[in-house]
């Protein structure tokens, strides 16, 4: 079945190191992909989205894109901060389907 | 302001008991879904809802009930054939107009079983 493989956590920066969060999916076709942010005692909320191959999604300084050839979408940030501490997901979706598989999840702690 | 709002944010139960977990929506959305987060496991499809008065079983559905009779409301029961139900629970919604997998979530509730 479909599948969403993060890597493992928890990950512990200094503000402003560059961030890389690693994604990789199994999946029959080419689904939608997706990465959310949970911050502490909140509910999840969509942060980037890539609907095709080669497509780069970005929101407040982060970045993804849409790997087909290695079945990848990498979160990056380029200088973190103390307020991107939170548990980001990796999730993928059909057309139609209308459910998302998520990763694990990672959770990101920045030090001042 | 649209959104989800799930109540209560926390529960206790003692074993055996019955807890029913709100969910309400104003975005209109047609689509309902509950998840449970675990510690380490990212997050689990319990039931979700396309339409009203319809929906479908999950991937943990097991000791857990729905009902979808409003359009803006899907709450979850939590019964006492569930085995492990101290968890985080999520609810969420989308538009299926959208089609995007885009899913709008409330802030949760968090059942302990005393």
């Amino acid at each position: 079945g479909d599948s969403v493989t993060q890597m493992e956590g928890p990950v512990t920066l200094s503000e402003e190191a560059f961030l890389t969060i690693n994604c990789t999916y199994t999946a029959t076709g080419y689904p939608s992909l997706f990465w959310y942010v949970q911050y502490p005692g909140e509910g999840l909320q969509l942060l980037l989205k890539a609907t095709k191959a080669d497509d780069k999604g970005s929101n407040k300084g982060f970045e993804a894109t849409y790997r087909k050839e290695t079945t990848s979408f990498h979160l990056e940030k380029g200088s973190v901060q103390v307020s991107d501490s939170a548990v980001y997901f990796c999730a993928l979706s059909f057309q139609g389907a209308q459910k998302l598989v998520f990763g694990q999840g990672t959770r990101l702690t920045i030090n001042p | 302001d649209g959104g989800i709002t799930q109540s209560p944010k926390y529960l206790f139960r003692k074993e055996g008991q019955n807890v029913t977990l709100s969910c309400e929506q104003n975005l209109n959305h047609d689509a309902m879904y509950w998840y449970r987060q675990d510690p380490g496991q990212g997050l689990r499809l319990i039931y979700y809802s396309q339409i009203v008065n319809d929906f479908q079983k999950g991937d943990i559905a097991e000791g857990y009930s729905v009902s979808r009779e409003k359009k803006e409301s899907f709450p979850l029961t939590v019964t006492s054939a569930q085995k492990n139900p101290t968890a985080f629970y999520l609810c969420a919604s989308s538009s299926r107009q959208g089609d995007t997998g885009e899913l709008f979530f409330g802030e949760g509730s968090r059942l302990t079983v005393l």
